[in-house]
């Protein structure tokens, strides 16, 4: 157990629907990190949060949005979803505000769009 | 922006073989390089890592070294076991608060009994 947790695991919607990811970073870790993880892919880095501020962005759509909240909890917001958006979206944490440190991976959520 | 390739994609090897798995990077201020372990269906762990000041880092049967001059990196895992079958990434950041951790698009090692 990282002690990164996500909701929900699982979650199937149609197309132009809109869902959110949660994410609770471990006990202490101050950034939150979303990476998208298609099948049989590598891991896209979507977007990154230092407490409560935006830190680093990716090749995230316009489409998604993320939020870090006072409690550092983050959401990640997938809207107007297309096929293409299937996949499994991992949230990760760490203490370092810098990319130089262990990432904690949560268990993921698996998003199918149908 | 940093991009890292990583070959081969898929590996197998012989249950006590050696296996080496190679990364590249582009970007030559990167200074951290983590390395890490996906078994199927779950999350990604760090394995080990190693900063731009060190040439060589082991840890037990996993070793990494990193030549800063080519810009590429290796992980070598010795005595292969079944359990060492996974998909393993590597991964490249540069100092500073607003990068970002980068990973190559992995190696599916599977190690045969």
């Amino acid at each position: 157990d990282s002690g990164v947790t996500q909701t929900p695991k699982h979650l199937i919607t149609a197309t132009g629907q809109r869902v959110t990811l949660r994410c609770s970073p471990r006990s202490g870790d101050l950034s939150v990190y979303w990476y998208q993880q298609s099948l049989d892919q590598g891991l896209q880095f979507l977007i990154q949060y230092y407490n409560g501020e935006e830190r680093a962005k990716g090749n995230i759509l316009e489409r998604f949005s993320a939020q870090q909240f006072p409690d550092l909890h983050s959401e990640l917001n997938l809207s107007s979803l297309e096929l293409g958006d299937s996949a499994l979206y991992f949230c990760a944490s760490s203490v370092l505000q810098e990319n130089t440190g262990e990432l904690f991976f949560g268990e993921g959520s698996r998003l199918t769009v149908l | 922006g940093e991009n890292v390739e990583q070959h081969p994609s898929t590996l197998s090897v012989q249950e006590g073989d050696s296996a080496v798995i190679k990364c590249t990077y582009s970007d030559s201020a990167s200074n951290y390089f983590p390395w890490y372990k996906q078994e199927l269906g779950k999350r990604p762990q760090l394995i080990i890592d190693i900063r731009s000041n060190v040439g060589e880092k082991k840890d037990q049967r996993i070793a990494v070294t990193l030549n800063k001059t080519a810009k590429h990196f290796s992980l070598h895992i010795t005595e292969t076991q079944p359990e060492d079958s996974a998909v393993y990434f590597c991964a490249a950041s540069r100092p500073g608060g607003y990068n970002k951790l980068i990973f190559g698009a992995g190696t599916r090692l599977a190690v045969h009994p």
